[in-house]
């Protein structure tokens, strides 16, 4: 089965800087790769995935991610932070198979002035 | 405008209650889903239905239960069983069905809270 790790449980970054967000997954074939965000209270939100292809992928907001398959890692990065990028961010692999996906236990974003 | 749409989004029960939360999309779906969310454990798949009238347990089905008799339509219901039901319930959909893994849509989350 499938796995996902998020290593870092918070993250502080002050806004203008840069940022990556790490994420390793375990899984025995190609997996399909999402990143996805949360605002407190609310719903997720993709930002952006990855099936096959190139192995950066763009996503929404000016969010990067790239499959690194030699790591087993989809990192999340964004050049830039801005106060508005303050969320929880979760990583999820899903599989070939068909089935829902696994989620990591998710990074808290904090964004300092 | 597409989307899912959970009620309530707040609800309180208590301790020896069964409570159903709503979940309904009008995005064409095949496939639904729920998931629970609990501080610092990340999303846990309840239930999951990839078809109407079937549906299969996830990695904490216990106390659970769901219905699928309808497409657009997946209640779920927490029962008495439910040791510890207090956390924020996702519901969400995927085009796919027995397919690759696809991009899930959730609704806003229902927050239920045992007194």
């Amino acid at each position: 089965a499938q796995s996902v790790t998020q290593p870092d449980i918070h993250i502080t970054v002050s806004e203008g800087a840069s940022l990556e967000l790490r994420c390793n997954y375990s899984y025995g074939a190609t997996p399909y790769l999402f990143w996805y965000v949360q605002s407190p209270g609310q719903g997720l939100q993709l930002l952006l995935k990855y099936f096959s292809g190139d192995t950066l992928v763009q996503g929404i907001k000016g969010f990067e991610a790239e499959f690194k398959r030699s790591q087993s890692s989809f990192n999340l990065r964004k050049p830039s932070v801005h106060w508005s990028d303050a969320a929880e961010y979760f990583c999820a692999v899903g599989a070939y198979s068909g089935y829902a996906l696994n989620f990591g236990k998710g990074t808290s974003l904090l964004v300092t002035p | 405008d597409g989307g899912i749409t959970q009620s309530p989004k707040y609800l309180f029960r208590k301790e020896g209650q069964n409570v159903t939360l709503s979940c309904e999309q009008n995005l064409n779906h095949d496939a639904m889903y729920w998931y629970r969310q609990d501080p610092g454990q990340g999303l846990r798949l309840i239930y999951y239905s990839q078809i109407v009238n079937d549906f299969q347990k996830g990695d904490i089905a216990e106390g659970y239960s769901v219905s699928r008799e309808k497409k657009e339509s997946f209640p779920l219901t927490v029962t008495s069983a439910q040791k510890n039901p207090t956390a924020f319930y996702l519901c969400a959909s995927s085009t796919v069905a027995g397919g690759p893994s696809g991009e899930l849509f959730f609704g806003e989350g229902s927050r239920l809270t045992v007194l």
